[in-house]
């Protein structure tokens, strides 16, 4: 089965970058998706098809996708941006999940 | 107002049977693919299942395959999972979410609805 793997961990100070990786056999061939999810809430999703930003979403998250690696860049980071990210992609109609990171914002 | 509201979770012994439904408000149900995606404890997030507007496309998680039925009423704005011969593994808080086309982004998420094992 298709599996993406995700740092468990990522720390940040306030106002720098942080970047969270995905990795995934030839995931770069595929769209990836990613979501935020704070203590006690429900899953939002901040990059969808690589890059791209729903509505609402501030201009500080973006997003790549090339090879095997996708990653996801948080731009001057704020202490509301502490909270796990996953990364998700579809292996034919399979829905797969990313392992996981949280972000920490020191 | 864009709402799932997901119900039908609480105590279950395992190998019994439980249903879950999600009922969607405030937009068009039928332009939407729907899934349930579950997360144990402490966890991650995992797939569990997925079915097209129509219902003519449907999949399965490995893990719940032959177990779980997913299907949905479009008339009654309302999605459901059949989850039978549960396991302690299926233990968690299960959420409905819905995307655009089948396989693209989960763009909203209802809040959840928890299955816990009874003793």
């Amino acid at each position: 089965s298709y599996e993406l793997t995700q740092p468990p961990s990522v720390s940040v100070s306030p106002g720098q970058t942080a970047s969270i990786t995905c990795s995934g056999d030839k995931l770069g061939d595929k769209y990836v998706y990613w979501y935020q999810q704070k203590p006690g809430q429900s899953p939002v999703l901040v990059i969808y098809q690589d890059n791209k930003r729903p509505s609402g979403i501030p201009e500080r998250f973006s997003g790549s996708n090339s090879g095997n690696t996708a990653t996801l860049i948080i731009s001057g980071t704020q202490s509301l941006d502490e909270a796990d990210y996953y990364c998700q992609a579809w292996d034919s109609s399979t829905g797969v999940f990313g392992t996981g990171t949280k972000v920490t914002v020191l | 107002e864009l709402r799932l509201v997901e119900s039908g979770g609480g105590l279950v012994q395992p190998g019994r049977s439980l249903r879950l439904s999600c009922a969607a408000s405030g937009f068009n149900f039928d332009d939407y693919a729907m899934h349930w995606v579950r997360q144990a404890p402490g966890k991650g997030l995992e797939w569990v299942s997925g079915i097209s507007w129509n219902g003519d496309s449907l999949d399965y998680a490995d893990s719940v395959k032959g177990r779980f039925t997913i299907s949905r009423d479009n008339a009654k704005n309302s999605l459901y999972l059949q989850m039978n011969s549960l396991r302690r593994e299926d233990m968690a808080l299960y959420y409905c979410a819905r995307s655009p086309t089948y396989a693209s982004a989960f763009d909203y998420w209802g809040q959840g609805t928890v299955v816990t094992a009874s003793s």
